[in-house]
């Protein structure tokens, strides 16, 4: 059974400060991997897409890297403000089944002007 | 584009009391899933289905039942309501071959 685990839980860091989102997962062979953000009371927002083929995606001032050989993927944001205030998660697709994600429990972030 | 549209957006309900949850995407995707979410516990999935006609059980199935309408629509039904169903429930679709999973803005489901 896929499990994924997002380290830390809650991450606390001023305003301009660069850091980086941890996610592992147990299974190697995913389909591609998924990292959301979710406001407090909404629904889940997509960030970015990682395909099993990619090492990396960017978007703005974000970046996501996969390695799957090693289960780990990080969602590294710059420049953060405090409008990046949020839970991200990131989720997996299984391979075999081709269809089924598995969420990771999310990493809360707080950016303190 | 509308995207993932669930109905409702919040519902009480009382123990023992049925009712469904409406979910509909209009991006042809394939793929569709359920999902609850309790605090401490994440997002578990409770049905998806791969495709029009076909469902499965994902992690916490029991108390529910989905149907697979049609390519457009998917709906969650609770038959008897109980507290430990209160939770905020999405919806979410996907395409075929590593396409993006979209999400519904959720249903906050109390049941008392």
């Amino acid at each position: 059974k896929q499990e994924v685990t997002q380290i830390p839980a809650a991450l606390s860091v001023p305003e301009g400060e660069n850091l980086v989102l941890n996610c592992s997962f147990t299974d190697s062979a995913i389909y591609n991997l998924q990292w959301f953000r979710q406001d407090p009371g909404k629904g889940l927002t997509s960030l970015l897409l990682i395909q099993s083929s990619q090492r990396e995606q960017t978007s703005g001032r974000l970046n996501a890297s996969l390695d799957k050989s090693s289960g780990r993927s990080t969602l590294y944001i710059a420049a953060s403000q405090p409008g990046d205030s949020a839970t991200y998660l990131c989720a997996v697709y299984a391979d075999t089944s081709g269809s089924r994600l598995t969420f990771g429990e999310g990493t809360q972030l707080t950016v303190n002007p | 584009n509308a995207g993932v549209t669930q109905t409702p957006k919040f519902q009480v309900l009382k123990t023992g009391q049925s009712m469904t949850l409406q979910c509909a995407q209009d991006m042809n995707h394939n793929s569709m899933y359920w999902y609850r979410q309790d605090p401490g516990m994440g997002l578990r999935l409770i049905y998806y289905s791969a495709s029009e006609g076909t469902t499965d059980k994902g992690e916490v199935p029991n108390g529910y039942n989905v149907s697979r309408l049609n390519k457009r629509e998917f709906s969650l039904r609770l038959e008897s309501a109980a507290p430990s169903q209160t939770s905020v429930y999405f919806c979410a679709s996907s395409g075929i071959d590593e396409t993006e999973a979209f999400f519904g803005q959720g249903t906050r489901l109390t049941v008392v």
